[in-house]
């Protein structure tokens, strides 16, 4: 069974860090790409970040909200997906989810974990 | 960026109704549209893909059509797990961006 668990997830005050950490399982994992998608309290879907797979040479890309704060990486020797957010804001507050894509870009995303929550407040 | 907008935000239906949720990309986005199901407190779901493929599992009353700047997704025949949020999301070019969703409840 193809499987996306996410965790980190936390209480934080602004400013301050965190790293979300997906575990996969069920799929070749270094093959495909994967994304992290939030969404806040009684809100719609954003997307944040994506991490190419290792044919694409895993480079990376992030929505403008959160470059220069958010780092995404990869250990595919763990089948894992991560999520350094740095400089958090209160904006930032949401349930974080780890998605994977369907074997293109174009085709959507395939598999989704539930989700960890990052809540950021003094 | 690609916006993505959705009509109607929310529709009230009861089951065996035909549904029809439109989206509209902000440009030209081919066919590369993708269509979500997200149910209280779950993740969401995909169900089509490039704007009329249905993704594996997913019921054949859902459908999809469309190309260039609007877009349709079709419940022929609603049942009773089908009342959800319904997002659209651009897969032509990055960043993805996703429609503000439609919600189907009961009527």
């Amino acid at each position: 069974e193809v499987q996306l668990v996410e965790s980190g997830g936390g209480v934080v005050q602004p400013g301050g860090s965190l790293r979300l950490s997906c575990a996969a399982s069920g799929f070749t994992f270094h093959d495909y790409a994967l994304h992290w998608v939030r969404q806040a309290p009684g809100k719609g879907l954003e997307w944040v970040s994506r991490i190419a797979g290792y044919g694409d040479g895993g480079s990376t890309i992030y929505a403008d909200s959160v470059r220069g704060r958010f780092i995404i990486s990869r250990d595919n020797s763990k089948t894992s997906l991560y999520l350094q957010m740095n400089s958090l804001r209160t904006d930032d507050t949401a349930l974080y989810y780890c998605a994977k894509e369907s074997g293109s870009y174009l085709w959507g995303m395939d598999v989704w974990g539930q989700g960890t929550t990052v809540t950021v407040s003094s | 960026d690609i916006q993505m907008t959705q009509s109607p935000s929310s529709v009230s239906a009861s089951v065996g109704d035909r549904v029809t949720i439109t989206c509209r990309a902000s440009q030209g986005i081919s066919s590369w549209l993708a269509w979500y199901q997200q149910k209280p407190g779950k993740a969401p779901e995909l169900l089509i893909y490039a704007a009329s493929s249905l993704q594996s599992g997913v019921p054949s009353r859902f459908s999809g059509s469309g190309s260039g700047t609007d877009f349709t997704l079709t419940i022929s025949s609603l049942q009773p797990e089908d009342f959800a949020t319904y997002y659209c999301q651009q897969a032509n070019s990055f960043p993805p961006t996703f429609g503000p969703g439609t919600k189907v409840d009961i009527k």
